[in-house]
């Protein structure tokens, strides 16, 4: 089955800094979604991009996709230490009646203050 | 917004005994998924539900079964629980107006 793929795994900056996280994915997709999860807490959606946009802006969050390398990344503008959190791409394609979305294995971002 | 919630935040039961995870939302979604989430392998699908009474296979179904009952509950059921089980559980919920899913807690299920 399809699967995300973030890359880094792991990603410490300073404070200030821009973050970048890396999702691949393997086929075709109605859209791609970013979610964010605090240690040992459910996960919150962040921002969609849909299969035929190339990039959206949300606030300090900026979600590019590019289909023909099956890639996205999520850059997150003047890092803040409240970012630290675990950062996951989905995928989503429609199954049965209902919207089905697989999960990368997330990349844990660190903000030193 | 939605909320979802979910029956416990921790738990812990015994290899062999039969396991029920809640799961409730506010908001009439028709959908509703149960994950679990495992260092280094994500999230993964175990059932969801399109509907009252209508259940699916996600990608990892063996060792559990579901009861959508009513709009507003999905249950996830470990028959038999196994060490293997151990586990965070996530309960999400949505509709076919939104694209995005809305999570619950999370249960972090220990199985001795």
């Amino acid at each position: 089955s399809q699967q995300g793929e973030e890359d880094p795994q792991a990603l410490s900056i300073q404070e200030g800094e821009n973050a970048t996280m890396n999702c691949s994915y393997k086929t075709s997709i109605n859209n791609l979604q970013w979610y964010r999860q605090n240690s040992g807490r459910g996960l919150v959606h962040l921002i969609l991009i849909r299969s035929n946009e190339r990039e959206k802006h949300s606030g300090r969050l900026r979600v590019t996709l590019d289909t023909s390398k099956k890639s996205s990344s999520l850059l997150i503008t003047a890092s803040r230490a409240a970012d630290t959190a675990s950062y996951f791409c989905a995928t989503a394609s429609r199954v049965q009646g209902a919207q089905k979305l697989v999960f990368g294995q997330g990349t844990r971002l660190t903000i030193n203050p | 917004d939605v909320k979802v919630t979910q029956s416990s935040r921790y738990l812990v039961k015994r290899t062999g005994e039969k396991v029920f995870l809640e799961c409730v939302q506010d908001m009439d979604h028709e959908n509703m998924f149960w994950y679990r989430q495992d260092p280094g392998l994500g999230l993964r699908l175990i059932y969801f539900s399109y509907d009252v009474k209508m259940k699916e296979k996600g990608d990892i179904p063996e060792g559990y079964s579901v009861s959508r009952e009513k709009k507003e509950r999905f249950s996830l059921i470990l028959e038999s629980a196994s060490t293997n089980q151990t586990s965070m559980y996530l309960c999400a919920a949505t509709s076919p107006t939104y694209n995005e899913q809305f999570f619950g807690p999370g249960t972090r299920l220990t199985v001795l």
